[in-house]
């Protein structure tokens, strides 16, 4: 059972490129999420979706889009790389859509812009 | 903005040992979530309890909710050197799509 599955673990990036961090769970959950974590942060919510077709922002939206076509996938993609975006992001999906139930987290994607 | 505060942010203990978390909230929550994140993973989700409930068991886990100071505690009784990690409280506040997740705890069992 693998859960939630992000790719890739680690990228490097430069200033101004555009990249899609991927995020896959095999639990059949409509509620999908993205986050960024710094230090001293916590986890901040990007972009949700409570299911396919539908998505929403979340605290920190600028710079980061994301669309959901199936069940299974939330991507995130940056559309121009900005020092500001060096962080870790997670991905998590539920059964609620409303954080009635625990969160599944995936195990991270690690992404500097340099 | 940050809605749970974890307090102390950093905490250092002897094993064997209990550890107390405390984590403040500002609005009103359907319920509030305690995860761990142990280093270079993503979050495990550890309990949950309702904005009805005022105490809840997991194990060597104890929480507590107290809706009346906006307040919730992480008991980790007899603690392991395997329980070194972060922990966080997530709220989710009453009428929203989501959980807010507070800074953390860092914890440390020393052997």
């Amino acid at each position: 059972n693998a859960g939630v599955t992000q790719t890739p673990k680690f990228q490097v990036l430069k200033t101004g490129q555009s990249m899609t961090l991927q995020c896959a769970q095999d639990m059949n959950h409509e509620y999908m999420s993205w986050y960024r974590q710094d230090p001293g942060m916590g986890l901040r919510l990007i972009h949700y979706s409570v299911g396919a077709g539908i998505t929403d922002q979340g605290e920190v939206p600028n710079g980061y889009n994301v669309s959901r076509s199936t069940t299974e996938d939330f991507p995130l993609r940056l559309l121009s790389a900005a020092p500001s975006q060096t962080s870790v992001y997670f991905c998590a999906s539920s059964n609620s859509a409303r954080g009635r139930q625990p969160q599944h987290f995936g195990d991270g994607t690690r992404l500097s812009i340099l | 903005s940050q809605q749970g505060e974890e307090d102390p942010q950093a905490l250092s203990i002897q094993e064997g040992e209990n550890a107390t978390m405390n984590c403040s909230y500002k609005t009103s929550i359907n319920n509030l979530q305690w995860y761990r994140q142990n280093s270079g993973r993503g979050l495990v989700h550890l309990i949950l309890i309702r904005s009805n409930e005022r105490e809840k068991h997991s194990g060597r886990l104890r929480v507590t909710l107290d809706t009346s100071k906006k307040s919730s505690s992480l008991l980790i009784t007899a603690s392991r050197a395997a329980d070194t990690a972060s922990y966080f409280c997530a709220t989710d506040e009453t009428g929203a799509q989501k959980l807010v997740f507070g800074q953390g705890t860092r914890l440390t069992i020393n052997p």
